[in-house]
């Protein structure tokens, strides 16, 4: 089984700041892949950025990167820069490699503060 | 890009009745999609692995008789919810990859539909 960790459950910041926001995995998957998605008040899931478990490299897409700790299975992603429009909850999610199927976490809901 | 498109965006009905929503690729073709479920303020679970020509995949304790699920074609799927009581309020939402994918960020959702039963 899989699991997503996510300990904070509100977050504010303020803008143009960086923010990062916290998530741990367990698996017993030799393969899988981390993701995140941003989700607003609308409901829709917007995918940010993906790490698979065998990149050697942190994923960086624009404003955003995971911070990828294999050993300490963390996934951290880090907005640099926020702005307004990044205030929304925001999941972290695993899946078997190979396999759409995913696990999320309790999600954090971040506010971004003019 | 690849698109999901899902519909109703919102619906509402009466205790008692069933109500479709249908989750179609746009532009690829998926054997399986998946359709998961969302309380308010809560996460995503996972509901069932919606496969194309064979019965769905359902998850521990989702009801298979309530939830029914057919994926008659390689774009699309669809979730009946039936004999719909207010407990089923929520947010329900499908995603799809097309077929063959072996990179895993090609998960693409549906933009999610917001059942209401009164």
């Amino acid at each position: 089984a899989q699991k997503i960790t996510q300990t904070q459950p509100g977050m504010f910041v303020q803008e143009k700041e960086a923010v990062t926001l916290d998530c741990t995995y367990d698996t017993s998957d030799p393969s899988y892949g981390l993701f995140w998605y941003k989700q607003p008040s609308s409901g829709e899931m917007i995918f940010l950025i993906y790490q698979g478990s065998y990149d050697q490299q942190n994923a960086t897409e624009g404003r955003y990167s995971l911070n990828f700790q294999k050993a300490r299975k963390s996934a951290n992603l880090v907005i640099s820069a926020s702005q307004l429009g990044d205030s929304a909850m925001y999941f972290c999610a695993i899946s078997n490699f190979g396999n759409e199927k995913l696990t999320f976490g309790t999600g954090t809901r971040l506010t971004i503060i003019p | 890009g690849a698109v999901v498109s899902q519909h109703p965006s919102r619906v509402i009905c009466k205790s008692g009745t069933s109500v479709k929503i249908e989750c179609r690729s746009l532009d690829f073709q998926a054997t399986t999609m998946f359709w998961y479920r969302q309380f308010p303020k809560k996460s995503l679970m996972l509901m069932a692995t919606s496969n194309e020509g064979s019965k769905a995949t359902y998850e521990q304790g989702v009801e298979k008789d309530k939830f029914l699920i057919n994926h008659a074609s390689l774009t699309l799927s669809t979730l009946t919810v039936t004999s719909a009581h207010p407990e089923d309020s929520s947010f329900y939402i499908c995603s799809a990859s097309p077929t063959g994918n072996v990179v895993g960020n090609t998960i693409y959702f549906g933009e999610g539909s917001w059942l209401t039963v009164v």
